[in-house]
Formats: C-alpha cells, sequence, structure tokens
C-alpha cells in the first residue's frame, strides 16, 4: 500500500521568493518518488524523481527535491519564483520495481500561484 | 520524437451511453497506465496495460475495461456512462528503463450529460 499527503492545496508566494511544497508519503516497500507539474488543460510533465543513490534530487526548471527517510518527505523547493512557475504541482510515489509493475500514486496537488 | 498521443482531445456523451478513449505511447515505451482526473483532483489510477495484459488495477468498476494492442498503443472503454464519469482522462506511457517516470499526454476532456 502507498499513500502521498500534500499539505497545502494552495501555495502563494512573491516573485523571487523561496519555493517550498511539502509532500509526505507512506509505502511498505522502497519508494520511488516523483515531482510532476501540470498547467491548465494539459497533462502532466515529469520535474524530477528519486529512484536509489543521493537524496537530493535536481529538477526541470531549477526545481530540487531531498528524500527524508527518516521524516518519510520528499518537498519541493526552488530558490526564487518566476511567474511562468504559476501551475499545480503533483507529488507520486510507486514502490521500488522489484521485477514487476507498481502503479504510480499521486497526491492532490498544490496549486502555487506566483504574486507580482 | 513525439511523445504519448490521445485521442480525441474533447468528447460529450449522453448517460448510459459507451466510450472509447486512445493513447498511443511514446516511442520506446511498452507500459501504459490510465488515470482519471476530476476537476481539482489528483491523477486516480484506473489501470495499467503491459505486453497486453492489464497487470495492476485501480478502485474502478467493471464498467471501465481497457486493451493494449501489440504496437503497444491501448484504448480505455467505459459502458454505461454516468455524470461522475466526466473527467479528463490521461494516458501515461513508461518502460523499465524509465524507473516508473511517466511521460503523459495532453488527455481526453469527456463530458458526459
Amino acid at each position: 500500500a502507498q499513500s502521498v499527503t500534500q499539505l497545502g492545496s494552495h501555495v502563494s508566494v512573491s516573485e523571487g521568493a523561496l519555493v517550498l511544497l511539502r509532500c509526505n508519503y507512506s509505502s511498505s516497500v522502497p519508494p520511488y518518488l516523483f515531482w510532476y507539474v501540470q498547467y491548465p488543460n494539459q497533462g502532466l510533465q515529469l520535474l524530477l524523481k528519486y529512484t536509489t543513490g543521493a537524496t537530493l534530487v535536481k529538477g526541470i526548471n531549477g526545481f530540487e527535491a531531498e528524500f527524508k527517510k527518516s521524516e518519510t518527505s520528499f518537498h519541493l523547493t526552488k530558490p526564487s519564483a518566476h511567474m511562468s512557475d504559476a501551475a499545480e504541482y503533483f507529488c507520486a510515489v510507486s514502490g521500488a520495481n522489484s521485477g514487476g509493475y507498481q502503479k504510480v500514486t499521486f497526491g492532490i496537488g498544490t496549486k502555487l500561484q506566483v504574486i507580482p | 520524437d513525439a511523445g504519448v498521443t490521445q485521442s480525441p482531445t474533447h468528447l460529450i456523451k449522453t448517460r448510459g451511453q459507451q466510450v472509447t478513449l486512445r493513447c498511443s505511447p511514446k516511442s520506446g515505451h511498452d507500459t501504459v497506465s490510465w488515470y482519471q482526473q476530476a476537476l481539482g483532483q489528483g491523477p486516480q489510477f484506473i489501470f495499467q496495460y503491459y505486453e497486453e495484459e492489464e497487470r495492476q488495477r485501480g478502485n474502478f468498476p467493471d464498467r471501465f475495461s481497457g486493451h493494449q494492442f501489440p504496437n503497444y498503443s491501448s484504448e480505455l472503454n467505459v459502458n454505461a456512462l454516468l455524470l461522475g464519469d466526466s473527467a479528463l482522462y490521461l494516458c501515461a506511457s513508461s518502460s523499465l528503463t524509465t524507473g516508473m517516470a511517466y511521460t503523459f499526454g495532453s488527455g481526453t476532456r469527456l463530458t458526459v450529460v
């Protein structure tokens, strides 16, 4: 069983400010963790993923996330928000591939508003 | 390189009707997963196809069925449509080499009236 909790359905930041989107996960096996971004009327685009190895993961558009096993967290950050970052962000979890295929479970999403 | 292609982009159906949605995965991907995203919600897993078989299924009734073809493309069929089936239906493709990272299509917006 696996689940994702995203704290804060809406987050507002000023342009140039730090972006922090929170995600906690639950998984009965070692997790694979993902962040996706969705712009209006579009599909989801992968920002970054954690599978194994380095716990700090860098993604596209200046985003990064840190896997903290002790806290079961995978928070998404960006040092300086840009207007184009306004979108909805989804955290997702999957069980580490053990030879079979695992479904990916998504959180409810966090809408990021960037204020000029 | 074409990504994931879904058709149609929009669809309006009447309650009780049946609908078929189509998906062509990204080149090199062999696994197709389908998700339902209701307005303001996260994507909900419907099912996943690999080697033309349903490998995983979410908590959706049997009215939802699918198929995968030898060229890895896939269809999602929904019978006896309900108003609550109105949503964005997303197709995602992946492979073992992507570590379960998906490439999503732009979705099919289904409206049931």
